[in-house]
């Protein structure tokens, strides 16, 4: 079975702080994305990593970055928290372009205070 | 640019009997995929079912079958023989071709109770 495994369920910060949130999958998947999921806005990509170095922009990049070193792992580094960062994230990955399915982690639910 | 619309943001159904979600679609893309996925309350994805564009018949999965009518431009999830265990978010999904392929469109969701 594919895991897609996220480094925390919830988190509590604080504005301004820098935060990083990990992914990590287990399948050797190329593509690896990162979403945000807020109440009557379903989910929304954030970023989206198509190999190992290469990212490219979702619909909503502003205020994130990515990096992904490693192939197995995909961050989301929030520079500086701010309180419209409050959601729940949610890593997904997928074996390439020519595949369908998105497997997701758990989600990370994130407060910002 | 790709569209997802679920109209109906709850539903109840009783235990037992079949229930039908919403999903209509807009898109320019001459190839494409829906997707529908369930989400608990324990927040993790969890894929249901898959249709392609040009596939000739309605997906079935299980107790799941998607209600393809691509004319409508509609991809309704239909659950037969509701279960307590259904009760959770449900999220229509759709992927385009070309410079689309790579990421899912996804609908605001519809939250299902199954009720005893």
């Amino acid at each position: 079975d594919v895991k897609v495994t996220q480094s925390s369920r919830y988190l509590v910060k604080r504005t301004g702080e820098k935060v990083f949130l990990e992914c990590v999958q287990d399948m050797d998947h190329e593509n690896m994305f990162w979403y945000r999921q807020d109440p009557g806005l379903g989910l929304r990509l954030i970023y989206f990593s198509y190999d190992v170095k290469m990212k490219e922009k979702g619909d909503i990049p502003e205020g994130y970055s990515v990096s992904r070193e490693k192939k197995e792992r995909f961050s989301l580094i929030l520079e500086s928290a701010s309180t419209n960062q409050t959601s729940m994230y949610l890593c997904a990955s997928r074996l390439g372009l020519a595949y369908n399915e998105q497997f997701f982690g758990p989600g990370t639910r994130l407060t910002v205070l | 640019a790709q569209k997802i619309t679920q109209t109906q943001p709850g539903m109840f159904v009783q235990e037992k009997e079949a229930v039908t979600l919403d999903c209509t679609y807009d898109t320019s893309d001459p190839s494409y995929g829906l997707f529908w996925y369930k989400q608990p309350s324990s927040g993790e994805m969890i894929f249901l079912i898959y249709q392609g564009s040009y596939d000739q018949q309605n997906a079935t999965e299980g107790r799941y079958s998607l209600n393809f009518q691509k004319a409508r431009k509609s991809a309704n999830l239909v659950i037969s023989a509701s279960q307590l265990g259904d009760s959770a978010m449900y999220f229509c999904a759709m992927k385009g071709s070309g410079g689309s392929n790579y990421k899912l469109t996804f609908g605001k969701g519809t939250l299902l109770t199954v009720n005893p």
